[in-house]
């Protein structure tokens, strides 16, 4: 258990649905980041967190959103979906931004 | 914008060959991280270089940062099953906070 705790593990919905993601940091950790990871591919980073306020985005789809709560969880929303988002979504989180990043075991969408 | 090539993309070795990865950044990076993924698991983390020109080891891994802080390795001595997975390199972190990552090495073991 890495402390990032994340659900559900495994989500498979329709075309045109809408899911989220949850996100537990690690407990002290202010900072959160997403990434996607398609089949064997790298990690693409979405969007980051930092004590409740949107710090940065990457490669975010308009589909998708992310907030941060007071008590530092996080969810990711992605809708309309499509087959192309079917991928690993991980969340990761750091006490210090930018350095040692400590990710949860990942949410596996399968869009059908 | 600020990249990290790494490269190969596949490594398939004997169990007990050595194997090696490289990161070369397109810029000077503040410090570089690694991260092993097992298959079907998640990233994580290994270790942080700062330093330049800053080897540290772990058992049979040996980390290295470049003397201009713009390239990095992970070399892994007579490999065994339990090494099998995709080593990323991140590099950073930019203004943002953000580490840019490589694409990682993916370390197979021929059976």
């Amino acid at each position: 258990d890495s402390g990032v705790t994340q659900t559900p593990k495994h989500l498979i919905t329709a075309t045109g649905q809408r899911v989220t993601l949850r996100c537990s940091p690690r407990s002290g950790d202010l900072s959160v980041y997403w990434y996607q990871q398609s089949l064997d591919q790298g990690l693409q980073f979405l969007i980051q967190y930092y004590n409740g306020e949107e710090r940065a985005k990457g490669n975010i789809l308009e589909r998708f959103s992310a907030q941060q709560f007071p008590d530092l969880h996080s969810e990711l929303n992605l809708s309309s979906l499509e087959l192309g988002d079917s991928a690993l979504y991980f969340c990761a989180s750091s006490v210090v931004r930018g350095y040692g990043y400590t990710f949860g075991s990942g949410t596996r969408l399968t869009v059908v | 914008g600020q990249q990290v090539m790494q490269i190969p993309q596949y490594q398939h070795v004997q169990e007990g060959e050595d194997f090696t990865t490289y990161c070369n950044s397109s810029t000077t990076l503040s410090n570089i991280q690694w991260y092993k993924q097992r298959p079907g698991g998640h990233p994580v983390f290994l270790i942080q270089l700062v330093k330049s020109g800053e080897v540290k080891k772990q058992k049979r891994l040996t980390f290295q940062f470049g003397e201009a802080k713009k390239n990095s390795s992970l070399h892994i001595t007579a490999t065994q099953t339990t090494d099998v997975g995709t080593y990323f390199c991140a590099g950073g972190p930019d203004s943002n906070y953000q580490l840019i990552w490589g694409a990682g090495t993916k370390l197979i073991i021929k059976p």
